[in-house]
């Protein structure tokens, strides 16, 4: 399974973007880079997958460049409400679906 | 629907003890997982079930856990004896049918353990 490698927390205000990078440099051809939010005392929920290039939905845009080694969560115009850990997953699911969470990267927003 | 359904949201209870947490899939999803949060350790997967049968139990910690999945629409983890060290999250998540490699996990919200 390829390891992904995020920072641990970042901090910002509301009402900026907040862009989250993730490195996996040994994903494998068919792995998909999947994008999930825990907020306290709730289970983690999916919020966005992509394989390459953009991928934009309701809550986020996932950009993931040609080389597919890393890829960058955005975030726009957060607000209080986005506070919450966010997990970078990469993975096919076809034969394994020990999908590492990590120690993901604690958003904070401030007013 | 009403998502991953997980029973008792809370439980207390003391060292030596049995714990029996329940959950409830999302109805037609064929993987139903089990996963264990803590501060030190994240999230860790425990064993994970596809049409009912385990197919990875390799992350239960020890003898003392154990999971079943008598049908499509019940899973139990059962801890005996409980240790304070399994104070933790025990979350259930379930997935549909492995078809498109888009299939995501839906989670539920968990069970809050704390053995005294």
């Amino acid at each position: 399974l390829a390891k992904t490698t995020q920072p641990i927390s970042m901090d910002s205000y509301e009402g900026q973007e907040v862009n989250i990078t993730c490195s996996h440099n040994n994903i494998a051809t068919n792995d998909y880079i999947t994008w999930y939010q825990q907020f306290p005392s709730q289970g983690p929920r999916f919020i966005i997958q992509g394989y390459k290039t953009k991928v934009t939905n309701e809550v986020a845009s996932l950009f993931i460049p040609a080389d597919r080694k890393s890829s960058t969560l955005s975030l726009p115009r957060v607000s209080l409400s986005d506070t919450a850990v966010y997990y970078c997953l990469v993975g096919d699911g076809s034969n394994d679906y020990k999908l590492s969470f990590g120690a993901g990267t604690t958003v904070t927003v401030r007013a | 629907d009403a998502g991953v359904i997980q029973s008792p949201r809370h439980e207390v209870t003391e060292m030596g003890q049995e714990v029996t947490l329940r959950c409830k899939p999302i109805s037609g999803h064929d993987y139903l997982f089990w996963y264990r949060q803590t501060m030190m350790r994240g999230l860790e997967l425990l064993i994970y079930f596809n049409n009912n049968v385990p197919i990875d139990d390799s992350g239960m910690p020890e003898d003392r856990f154990s999971a079943k999945m008598p049908n499509a629409s019940f899973s139990t983890l059962k801890i005996q004896p409980s240790e304070p060290r399994d104070s933790a999250v025990y979350f259930c998540a379930s997935s549909a049918t492995f078809a498109s490699r888009q299939e995501t996990q839906y989670f539920g919200p968990g069970t809050r353990l704390l053995v005294l």
